[in-house]
């Protein structure tokens, strides 16, 4: 089955402890990016990557990090994690060329205290 | 730059009612415009796309036309069922700006039997 996955689903953290997102496709996308989803805003992209080892900056990528060592993974990673990143985010991947359909993950929610 | 407005919910109906949710961008060029479906507890799921001037997008009972001249992508449905809760998200990809997604703030629909 076509899907892309992310763990964990729910995670509750202090401020300043490092995290990771994972997230995992297995349809062989070129192309992943990371999303954030807080009320009222819809979704806003903080990183993508269009290949392995090219990352680039989303619309709010201030507080992250990503990683694009191999083509089915791509982290999302919060090195000190502030109360303002408490927020749904979600993992998505497609095809390279621009023109396929964009497959998101289940969804991760983070709450910093 | 790229943006995409729609009304603020939540949106209450009764089952078999009409449903409308306006939608409308701003964008550079000829976006490709998409409405997703989040259902409670999940990612994001394609619900239909357009992707020139006066095409419309179907499926399973919800419609949109691609309208450049008001600049719009209404969503419409003829008879909502209960299983049609949902938040629904407009979004347009513009290949001036490198394909990526830009959503709109989500509509909440609520359905009561």
């Amino acid at each position: 089955e076509a899907q892309v996955t992310q763990n964990p689903r729910y995670l509750i953290t202090v401020t300043g402890k490092k995290l990771t997102v994972t997230c995992s496709q297995n349809m062989n996308h070129e192309y992943m990016s990371w999303y954030r989803q807080d009320p009222g805003l819809g979704l806003r992209q903080i990183y993508y990557s269009m290949n392995v080892e090219v990352t680039d900056k989303g619309d709010v990528p201030e507080g992250y990090k990503v990683s694009r060592k191999e083509k089915r993974n791509f982290p999302l990673i919060l090195e000190s994690p502030s109360p303002n990143q408490t927020s749904l985010y979600f993992c998505a991947s497609r095809t390279g060329t621009g023109k396929g359909e964009q497959y998101f993950g289940p969804g991760t929610r983070l709450t910093v205290t | 730059g790229n943006s995409v407005t729609q009304m603020e919910g939540p949106v209450t109906l009764s089952e078999e009612a009409f449903l409308t949710i306006n939608c409308t961008y701003t964008a550079t060029g000829y976006p490709s415009l998409f409405w997703y479906v989040q259902y409670p507890g999940e990612g994001l799921q394609l619900l239909l796309k357009a992707t020139k001037a006066d095409d419309k997008g179907s499926n399973k009972g919800f419609e949109a036309t691609y309208r450049k001249e008001t600049t719009s992508f209404h969503l419409e449905k003829g008879s909502v069922q209960v299983s049609d809760s949902a938040v629904y998200f407009c979004a347009l990809r513009n290949n001036n700006a490198g394909n990526m997604l830009t959503f709109g703030g989500g509509t909440r629909l609520m359905v009561k039997p």
